[in-house]
């Protein structure tokens, strides 16, 4: 069936290095893409969104990355800050579809 | 502050009760999503509505049923609950569809089912 999985349940990254979260998804029809934060006890809060027709969009300090040939999807956060500790999700839907999310990745900021 | 507001935060309840979760979504946004978040699940699409008319349904369960009514605000009904529907369930809103634009989500209301 259609799905969202990322690869790493968990990422320790060190202040100041760059942080890499992946996601696969396998639903072909699906033309958005968007990466969320949960910080603990909030609810889930946007990052960045890609459309299937770019491959690369940037914001501030963040990178999403889309390979649609093998259905990947990445999200680089550059100069990783304490702050960035939270679980990150990708979601993917397509027009009037479902805004399914994947499983969750724990970053974890050490000092 | 999304600017969207869930109601009650906190909800313990006993199995075989019913609950009733409310969601004020942001001013103008026309649809309204309902997630379920278990520690096991991740966060598990439950239903969309648009305008006050479903739009699209994820794997909710039979005992559960939502509407949005013509202020656009909604209300997640749960009955017959059962020890495994303690979760947070989050409200999200949007101005259009899933691919417009970003979902805001609320805060979350946590139900404890003892």
């Amino acid at each position: 069936g259609e799905s969202v999985g990322l690869h790493l349940p968990t990422l320790s990254v060190q202040e100041g290095d760059n942080s890499i979260i992946n996601c696969a998804y396998s639903n072909s029809a699906s033309d958005y893409f968007i990466w969320y934060k949960q910080e603990s006890g909030k609810g889930p809060q946007f990052i960045i969104d890609i459309r299937s027709n770019m491959d690369k969009r940037q914001g501030q300090r963040v990178t999403v990355l889309l390979n649609k040939t093998v259905k990947h999807l990445s999200l680089q956060i550059a100069a990783t800050q304490p702050g960035d500790s939270a679980v990150y999700f990708c979601a993917e839907t397509s027009s009037w579809g479902k805004l399914q999310f994947g499983a969750g990745t724990q970053v974890v900021v050490t000092p | 502050d999304s600017g969207v507001t869930q109601t009650p935060k906190h909800l313990i309840t006993a199995t075989g009760q019913r609950v009733t979760l409310r969601c004020s979504p942001r001013s103008g946004d026309l649809s309204v999503y309902w997630y379920q978040q278990s520690l096991d699940q991740g966060l598990q699409f439950l239903i969309q509505y648009y305008n006050g008319e479903e739009r699209a349904k994820g794997n909710i369960l039979e005992r559960f049923s939502a509407q949005q009514f013509p202020d656009l605000h909604s209300e997640l009904n749960l009955s017959s609950l059962e020890l495994g529907d303690s979760a947070l369930y989050f409200c999200a809103s949007s101005k259009d569809g899933p691919n417009t634009g970003e979902l805001f989500f609320g805060e979350g209301s946590r139900l404890t089912v003892l």
